[in-house]
């Protein structure tokens, strides 16, 4: 059971450039998550999703695109990649409301 | 605003007690979670409170207080590889997390 999975782990983008995290959930799991760490500060929401087909703005979503076509995946975009995005991003899941979340292993992404 | 406050660093010697404590302030309440994050990997979950008193997981517990906004996270018989940060959440009335910036725990032999 691979559980939550994310690629790329690491990525180096030049300022301006464009990408796309992808994370894959094989629970059946209603809610997924996208969120940032940077070092000093806890986790921060970027944008989630309660469904398939469904998607919302989190704490810091500017800058950041989403898109939840199948229930199993969760897309986050960065169009004009800034260096401001250098962070370690985290994908997480979960079946409801209360339950607790999975994560997956993280994508280090590098802005220069 | 909501706000969760943990120690930033704290340290402990191997075989030893450790408490790691946790207090909010958040827009409703509707449980508190710990979460273990080892260096360069994803958090895990330990432990859900939404009542108030002692949750006991073997070498783990974790206790809450909602009149207090307190939580606190209890590790017994240290070992080297409880070496990580400890990330307390609390889920607010909207049952969104708001986490604390985490605890980095370093175990001394």
């Amino acid at each position: 059971n691979a559980g939550v999975t994310q690629t790329p782990k690491f990525r180096v983008l030049k300022t301006g450039q464009s990408m796309t995290l992808l994370c894959a959930q094989d629970m059946n799991h209603e809610y997924m998550y996208w969120y940032r760490q940077d070092p000093g500060m806890g986790l921060r929401l970027i944008h989630y999703s309660v469904g398939e087909g469904t998607t919302a703005k989190g704490e810091v979503p500017d800058g950041y695109n989403v898109s939840r076509l199948k229930k199993q995946n969760f897309l986050l975009g960065l169009e004009s990649a800034a260096p401001s995005q250098t962070s370690v991003y985290f994908c997480a899941s979960r079946t409801g409301d209360t339950g607790e979340l999975f994560f997956g292993e993280g994508s280090r992404l590098t802005v220069l | 605003g909501q706000n969760i406050d943990q120690p930033t660093e704290m340290t402990a010697t191997e075989g030893a007690i450790v408490q790691i404590n946790c207090t909010y302030q958040t827009s409703g309440f509707n449980g508190l979670f710990w979460y273990q994050q080892h260096a360069g990997e994803a958090p895990t979950f330990l432990s859900y409170n939404v009542l108030d008193g002692l949750e006991e997981k073997g070498r783990f517990s974790s206790f809450l207080s909602r009149s207090k906004g307190y939580s606190y996270l209890l590790l017994k018989e240290l070992q080297m590889k409880d070496s990580a940060s400890y990330l307390c959440a609390v889920m607010d009335s909207n049952y969104q997390l708001i986490w604390g910036a985490g605890t980095k725990l370093i175990i001394k032999p």
